[in-house]
């Protein structure tokens, strides 16, 4: 069954805590996306990738960080620098490498401050 | 900047009637443009795209039209649904990046 799975549903940060959003794919798509998605507004990029080993910042990168060490696999850090991490994350796949690419979203994790 | 502005209020209808919803840009031209629907707490999923040199494209009970001239995307659901209630957003693409920037949406109530 394929597809991207995104956990945990829910995460709770303490103050000063780092958190990881595990997000992973099989449908062998290239590229990887990181959304955040806050009440009434739309979807904002914060980290993408093209290939593995590769990434670039989106338009609200500070305050995270992610790596891509496997294709499958595109986990999201939230870090204490982030003063305001309380959002809908989403990750995202596409093919990769084109433009007019559909994107195939995972269900999201929800991330609250304690 | 780039804006892509979508109805904020909720567009509420009638079953069995055509919903419209709409979608403007601004400071941006885009090669094609895609629409997404969102139901609460789930990621969104992909429904159709439309490229610049398309003025209208069809899919079962959805037709989008996208005019490059008036910076407008409008997205109709004819004979519409209870099932079809759900938060639709527009996502406009550049022509050499496959990077999006999405809409905020416009949610749709379609009454029994």
């Amino acid at each position: 069954d394929g597809g991207i799975t995104q956990s945990p549903k829910y995460l709770f940060r303490k103050e000063g805590q780092n958190v990881t959003l595990s997000c992973e794919q099989n449908l062998n798509h290239d590229a990887m996306y990181w959304y955040r998605q806050d009440p009434g507004q739309g979807l904002r990029l914060i980290y993408y990738s093209q290939i593995v080993n590769d990434f670039q910042k989106g338009d609200i990168a500070e305050g995270y960080s992610v790596s891509r060490e496997k294709k499958e696999s595109f986990p999201l850090t939230v870090t204490s620098a982030q003063k305001n991490p309380t959002a809908f994350y989403l990750c995202a796949s596409s093919m990769g490498g084109q433009s007019q690419e559909t994107q195939y979203f995972g269900p999201g994790t929800r991330l609250l401050v304690l | 900047s780039q804006k892509i502005e979508q109805n904020s209020e909720a567009l509420n209808i009638q079953e069995g009637k055509t919903a419209t919803l709409t979608c403007n840009y601004t400071n941006y031209s885009p090669a094609y443009l895609q629409w997404y629907r969102q139901d609460p707490g789930r990621g969104p999923v992909f429904l159709l795209l439309i490229r610049e040199n398309e003025k209208e494209k069809r899919k079962e009970r959805l037709k989008v039209t996208f005019d490059t001239t008036l910076k407008q995307s409008l997205f109709h659901i004819t004979a519409s649904q209870p099932a079809d209630s759900a938060t639709y957003l527009c996502a406009p693409g550049g022509d050499s990046s496959y990077k999006l920037i999405f809409g905020s949406g416009t949610r749709l109530l379609v009454r029994p």
